[in-house]
């Protein structure tokens, strides 16, 4: 079966700095992967999605990219702020359609001061 | 202006005892989703709507059931919560391929 993989270690990071998180997919591509930000005991929140046949998307300081060859996905927060700090899960929809995600376990990003 | 609501917040059931989730939107969205998400797990999707369309993923035991009276309001029923049931229950609507959640209920199982 299709599987999302991410980093399940945290990602700790300077504020300022540009924070990347990967996504990785198996077997066949999505027909598009999106990206949520998940704070405790919250809902995951949409921030954005990247379609299979675009390499790249940006939303003030997202960036996403999709690279069907390496089978992956990157998603980029540049100048990185304390209130940056969430868990990220990546999805993917293997749905052939029915507009059903697979999620991944999300990476923790912590911003230190 | 809540757009996604799940009451409630937090539920304690007894092993066993039936429990209700319920999930209300303003969006008028058709499509809505029931899903489980264990600590520092993935969410896991349990039931799918597509306006009165069901779809029940292959692997969401049979103890769950859901109901959905009409485009606003949603609800998952747990026959017999056991101990592995204990989880977040997440509701989400989706339109344009965006899903936008609510904020979720915290099953405890005593």
């Amino acid at each position: 079966s299709q599987k999302i993989e991410q980093n399940s270690e945290a990602l700790n990071i300077q504020e300022g700095k540009t924070a990347t998180l990967t996504c990785n997919y198996t077997n066949y591509s999505p027909a598009y992967l999106q990206w949520y930000r998940q704070d405790p005991g919250r809902g995951p929140v949409f921030l954005l999605l990247i379609r299979e046949n675009e390499k790249e998307k940006r939303k003030e300081r997202l960036k996403v990219t999709f690279d069907t060859t390496l089978k992956q996905s990157l998603f980029h927060i540049t100048a990185s702020q304390p209130a940056d700090s969430a868990t990220y899960l990546c999805a993917g929809d293997f749905s052939g359609g029915y507009q059903k995600v697979t999620f991944g376990t999300g990476t923790k990003l912590q911003v230190i001061p | 202006d809540a757009m996604v609501i799940q009451n409630p917040r937090y539920q304690v059931t007894q092993f066993g005892k039936p429990v209700t989730l319920s999930c209300s939107q303003t969006l008028n969205h058709n499509v809505m989703y029931w899903y489980q998400q264990k600590s520092s797990q993935a969410p896991k999707l349990l039931f799918h709507y597509y306006d009165k369309d069901f779809n029940n993923e292959a692997d969401t035991p049979d103890n769950f059931q859901s109901r959905r009276p009409n485009t606003s309001f949603c609800f998952l029923d747990i026959r017999s919560p056991g101990l592995g049931d204990a989880a977040m229950y997440l509701c989400a609507t989706s339109r344009d391929l965006k899903q936008y959640f609510g904020p979720g209920t915290r099953l405890t199982v005593l």
